[in-house]
């Protein structure tokens, strides 16, 4: 039972271009949730999406990133014309319809670099 | 507004030296509290989740312990393996979404 797939790993962008970034759920797993973690600060929420809707987008800044989690395939953060502030690890994690004991199931994240 | 705060920011101490590690918050209305680990370079991991003043929950070296204005991991007889980031979050009971408030965490480094 694979756990929450982000990829890529690591990317690479250079100031003005789009980054993508990509996430599986678990299996079973119907919700998803984008935190970044900016360098010497916490996890920070950014988007809330169930299957074709985006739930709570209170933490996504307003102009640039948008996220969608369409019927099928996987989970996608968009970040349009890059800036090197955006530099970051973002981490996306999963669960089921209700947040029971276990909490979110994270992914390993994305780490990206803005050169 | 919610928050959360983590104290101390970096903790070291020797192989079998027990300490604890404090999350205060400060939300309007707690609907759970979390706590997780995290390794450099990947995702945090699950530890635990109370839900109510005076709960407490166990898993090996590690005691999650809640009140009603904070919460605290009590580190027992630790081993270098222990050596992580530990993050508390809080999800409020304004949010019926899921979201979570990340305290910055606590970076404990054990050594032998």
């Amino acid at each position: 039972n694979a756990g929450v797939m982000q990829n890529p790993r690591h990317l690479v962008r250079r100031r003005g271009q789009e980054a993508r970034l990509r996430c599986s759920p678990m299996k079973g797993h119907s919700h998803v949730y984008w935190y970044r973690q900016l360098p010497e600060e916490g996890l920070k929420f950014m988007v809330y999406l169930q299957k074709e809707n985006i739930i709570d987008e209170s933490g996504m800044p307003k102009e640039r990133f948008s996220a969608e989690f369409p019927k099928e395939g996987p989970s996608i953060l968009r970040i349009q014309q890059v800036v090197r502030g955006d530099s970051a690890a973002y981490f996306c994690a999963s669960s089921p319809p209700y947040l029971d004991r276990y909490g979110y199931t994270f992914g390993s994240g994305t780490r990206l670099t803005v050169v | 507004e919610d928050q959360v705060t983590q104290s101390p920011e970096a903790l070291r101490l020797q192989e079998g030296e027990s300490s604890s590690l404090n999350c205060s918050y400060t939300v309007s209305g707690l609907r759970g509290l979390f706590w997780y680990r995290q390794d450099p370079g990947k995702g945090p991991e699950f530890l635990f989740t109370l839900y109510s003043a005076g709960e407490e929950k166990e898993k090996e070296r590690l005691k999650a312990t809640l009140t009603k204005k904070e919460s605290f991991l009590h580190i027992t007889a630790p081993k270098p393996e222990d050596s992580a980031t530990y993050l508390c979050a809080v999800q409020a009971g304004s949010s019926n979404t899921g979201k979570l408030i990340f305290g910055q965490g606590t970076t404990l480094q054990v050594k032998p």
